[in-house]
């Protein structure tokens, strides 16, 4: 079973600022890496998918790289409305697995 | 447009079987690689995966959770069911069914529904 770890667990980060949060898988999954966004009491929401390709309505301050094992989530500039838990999930194979998460905080 | 919503009792008692069901529109489940999903969150904790059927009626299952879980789907009906057996309070969450398309990311999501394990 494919396992993904997020660093870090948590980031306090001033508005304006540029966040980064990694995501690596225990083996090669190519791009099948998805980032999603959840706000306190409310459902995931994709932010980006296969790595990379950005989604429809999502502000392009977001951003994602990687291949492989290593995979980046970037957000510049960030604003007060970031303020959330970040996950990475893949599905190159089954069982799907999600990272353990990482929580954006606003200074 | 698309939308899930999950329904289910929001209490059951330690050993009871759990019944949630999801109903979506916007798309069908006969549709060559439409996917359903259960996915859980435990109250301030991490997503954990639990459960996927294919437009094929293909079942798969989280490794651990695999002897206690059931999936199915009513196409007729737009729904997709997911039982739950020997419930534990360990499994108290917050369930959500999500949509997959063709083996990708889970582009929309229910809005969740809090299941609460306890006697």
């Amino acid at each position: 079973e494919i396992v993904l770890t997020q660093s870090p667990d948590f980031q306090s980060v001033t508005p304006k600022e540029k966040v980064t949060i990694t995501c690596r898988a225990s083996q090669s999954i190519g791009s099948s890496l998805h980032w999603y966004q959840q706000k306190p009491d409310q459902s995931p929401k994709l932010l980006i998918k296969y790595a990379s390709q950005s989604i429809s309505g999502v502000p392009s301050r977001f951003s994602g790289s990687g291949s492989g094992t290593d995979f980046t989530l970037t957000i510049n500039s960030l604003e007060a409305e970031d303020a959330a838990t970040y996950y990475c999930h893949q599905s190159s194979s089954l069982p799907w697995a999600f990272g353990q998460g990482t929580k954006v905080e606003i200074k | 447009q698309v939308t899930l919503r999950e329904s289910g009792p929001a209490l059951v008692k330690p050993t009871q079987t759990l019944t949630l069901t999801c109903t979506f529109s916007g798309f069908s489940l006969s549709t060559s690689g439409m996917c359903v999903s259960w996915v859980r969150q435990p109250p301030g904790k991490a997503l954990e995966w639990l459960a996927l059927i294919d437009w094929d009626d293909d079942k798969y299952y989280s490794t651990s959770l695999k002897t206690r879980l059931t999936i199915s789907k009513d196409t007729s009906k737009n729904q997709v069911v997911l039982t739950m057996t020997n419930m534990d309070p360990v499994d108290t969450a917050t369930y959500y069914c999500a949509r997959m398309g063709n083996w990708g990311p889970f582009d929309y999501w229910g809005q969740g529904t809090l299941v609460t394990v306890s006697s």
